[in-house]
């Protein structure tokens, strides 16, 4: 049974046309994370959620918004897709223990700009 | 100097063979470790935990060397399953970052 569920798989959009993707976790683990990650990168983390606080990368750019309304769903809007934010975008799911922290990935959200 | 720094490889190596891979990380802070899994266009899977005692799983043994900032990874008698890129991660708080990854390839 999938834990960490991410919508769409895949979304095409226009240059500029906002994008939501959507995460949810049945974990109740504490602390959610957005990942980008292109091809053959490592996954780079653009922000994290600790139950409620937000804890946004130092050069993750204003586009790229999120949104975390309870402990089960986080969102991540892109304002203005540029055609260098086609990537796939990966949710996690941590408990936070600081030994430990294991991560839980679900399927990613492939995006596509025309 | 990156955060986490692989080599990303690609590894060419024959079925049964025995393979190494390495990784250092530049935050002496960090708490905990970790080699995860990723195949082609899928999500990155946990594969072990990494203990400054060294553990081992099967045909995986993985090793700290905190005083170095050293991560291994030696996988022993190499399958083709095991072909993927294999991601060193780092841990602090509750920050996690990733390395590039190392990509496998095991040959029949």
């Amino acid at each position: 049974d999938a834990m960490v569920i991410q919508n769409p798989r895949y979304q095409v959009t226009q240059f500029g046309k906002p994008v939501t993707l959507s995460c949810s976790q049945t974990l109740n683990h504490n602390v959610m994370y957005w990942y980008q990650q292109k091809s053959s990168q490592a996954p780079k983390l653009l922000f994290h959620y600790y139950d409620k606080d937000f804890n946004n990368e130092a050069d993750t750019p204003d586009n790229f918004q999120s949104r975390r309304p309870n402990t089960s769903f986080c969102f991540l809007d892109i304002r203005s897709p540029g055609l260098g934010d086609a990537a796939m975008y990966l949710c996690a799911t941590g408990t936070g223990l600081i030994l430990g922290n294991v991560l839980t990935f679900g399927a990613g959200s492939r995006l596509t700009v025309l | 100097r990156k955060e986490v720094e692989q080599d990303p490889g690609p590894f060419n190596v024959p079925e049964g063979a025995t393979v190494a891979f390495n990784c250092t990380y530049s935050n002496s802070a960090s708490q905990s470790f970790f080699w995860y899994r990723q195949d082609c266009r899928k999500e990155p899977k946990l594969l072990m935990s990494v203990y400054s005692s060294g553990n081992e799983d099967g045909r995986f043994t993985a090793q700290l060397n905190r005083a170095s900032q050293y991560i291994s990874l030696l996988i022993r008698d190499s399958k083709l399953s095991d072909s993927a890129t294999y991601l060193c991660v780092v841990n602090k708080d509750d920050k996690i970052i990733f390395g590039k990854g190392t990509r496998l390839h095991i040959l029949p």
